[in-house]
């Protein structure tokens, strides 16, 4: 089975902290994305990758940066925390080609 | 911006009838369509997908319907059971193989 990791499943930051979501895949896939999860709102991307090294912003990039020095591994990157990221975020991968996500499991995310 | 929606948030259904949970879409140039199932503490799930060349597809205890005169999507679920309890999200292609999600519809399955 396609796996998609997500390092942690919940974690709490103070504001102004810097924190890093972590996500790997092991499945070779080209693409992977960011997403964030809110009441109401369903998923919005934030960020995509199509190849290492590789990174375009999606609908909500403010606030957020990732990197991808490795295929398999894609992180994002709150530079800064504030309140207003306090979420649910979702990691994504698929192979070129192909539409069908596999998600991770979510790291809820409380900002304090 | 394009965005896909769907009807209701919830939807509660008695175990072992069929449900239906809609969808619309605003982007006439999608061409593919997915359902996902999202329960609670994990990520979505793929369900079931659909081309825009296509009108239905099944699949185990699931169908999906698309028309797209009136960029509409549906999930039917035969005989629904307490595990089907979750959010369900369909979810199009805006392009380059990104997808665009619903806000979701909460199903909960009473016994």
């Amino acid at each position: 089975d396609v796996k998609v990791t997500q390092s942690s499943r919940y974690l709490v930051k103070r504001t102004g902290e810097k924190v890093f979501l972590e996500c790997v895949q092991d499945m070779d896939h080209e693409n992977m994305f960011w997403y964030r999860q809110d009441p109401g709102l369903g998923l919005r991307l934030i960020y995509f990758s199509y190849d290492v090294k590789m990174k375009e912003k999606g609908d909500i990039p403010e606030g957020y940066s990732v990197s991808r020095e490795k295929k398999e591994r894609f992180s994002l990157i709150l530079e800064s925390a504030s309140t207003n990221q306090t979420s649910m975020y979702l990691c994504a991968s698929t192979r070129e080609g192909a539409y069908g996500y596999t998600f991770g499991s979510g790291t809820r995310l409380t900002v304090v | 911006g394009e965005s896909v929606g769907l009807h209701l948030p919830t939807l509660s259904v008695q175990e072992g009838d069929n449900s239906i949970i809609n969808c619309a879409y605003s982007n006439s140039a999608s061409d593919y369509f997915i359902w996902y199932k999202q329960e609670s503490g994990k990520g979505p799930q793929f369900i079931i997908d659909i081309r825009s060349n296509m009108d239905k597809r099944q699949g185990q205890r699931v169908t999906v319907l698309l028309n797209k005169t009136v960029k509409h999507l549906s999930l039917q679920i035969a005989a629904t059971q307490p595990g089907d309890s979750a959010v369900y999200f369909c979810a199009e292609n805006s392009n380059d193989y990104k997808l665009s999600f619903g806000a979701g519809t909460t199903v909960t399955v009473r016994a």
